[in-house]
């Protein structure tokens, strides 16, 4: 059983619209959630991370957590043809500071069509 | 520029061939980690380290050795590479204790090994 699943996709709306990004993981302890983008070719960079329920917003992204279902999803609001990459989610079973072992899930691929 | 370097970027090799690839953060980050990506599995942590001569294993870690004998560098060993060992690999460095937000991942280094 995977550890953090996610659907590979590909994911795909219209620029402006929303893109909404889920991520399920099956370890009840973890604690620190985190969001990568990375373009086809390049390097993970970090979006968000998130380690409380609820919702976190910056910027165009929002990182929502719920512990209880076990789920946290990444929405992208006013899509954008250059959000257009594989969005990958990552779980640590640490509390801030001492997070430093991380699973990450295969990736969603997302596509903005114009 | 703060950045993190890994040398070589491509690297073809035969099997049992003993191997090193060089990871640099220039950031003074305690936290530094290796990981492979593969078509299908995603990015999967080989080890990790949490300061000096402080590392532990992450999900995949046999066949290879790491060492942290200064803070700035972080050594990915393979002592005797196989053919299941071709992948993409990332170095990535972290920040402080609570600094969730300086994570970088380094350029990658493809590996065949024949």
């Amino acid at each position: 059983q995977k550890e953090v699943e996610q659907n590979s996709g590909p994911l795909s709306v219209p620029e402006g619209a929303i893109a909404s990004l889920n991520c399920t993981y099956s370890d009840r302890g973890s604690q620190s959630f985190f969001w990568y983008r990375q373009y086809s070719g390049k390097s993970p960079e970090l979006i968000m991370f998130i380690y409380s329920n609820g919702d976190k917003e910056d910027g165009r992204f929002t990182a929502q957590l719920n512990k209880a279902s076990q789920y946290v999803s990444l929405l992208i609001r006013d899509s954008q043809p250059s959000d257009s990459a594989t969005y990958l989610c990552a779980v640590s079973p640490g509390y801030t500071g001492t997070a430093s072992k991380l699973t990450f899930g295969t990736g969603t691929r997302l596509q903005v069509t114009l | 520029e703060a950045q993190v370097t890994q040398n070589p970027r491509y690297l073809i090799t035969v099997t049992g061939k003993k191997l090193t690839v060089t990871c640099s953060q220039n950031m003074n980050h305690e936290y530094m980690s290796w990981y492979r990506q593969d078509p299908g599995l995603g990015l999967r942590q080989i080890y990790y380290s949490m300061n000096v001569e402080v590392t532990d294993k992450g999900d995949v870690p046999e066949g290879y050795k790491v060492s942290r004998k200064e803070k700035r560098n972080f050594p990915l060993i393979l002592e005797s590479p196989s053919p299941n060992q071709t992948s993409l690999y990332f170095c990535a460095s972290r920040g402080g204790r609570l600094s969730y937000n300086e994570q970088f991942f380094g350029p990658g280094t493809r590996l065949t090994v024949l």
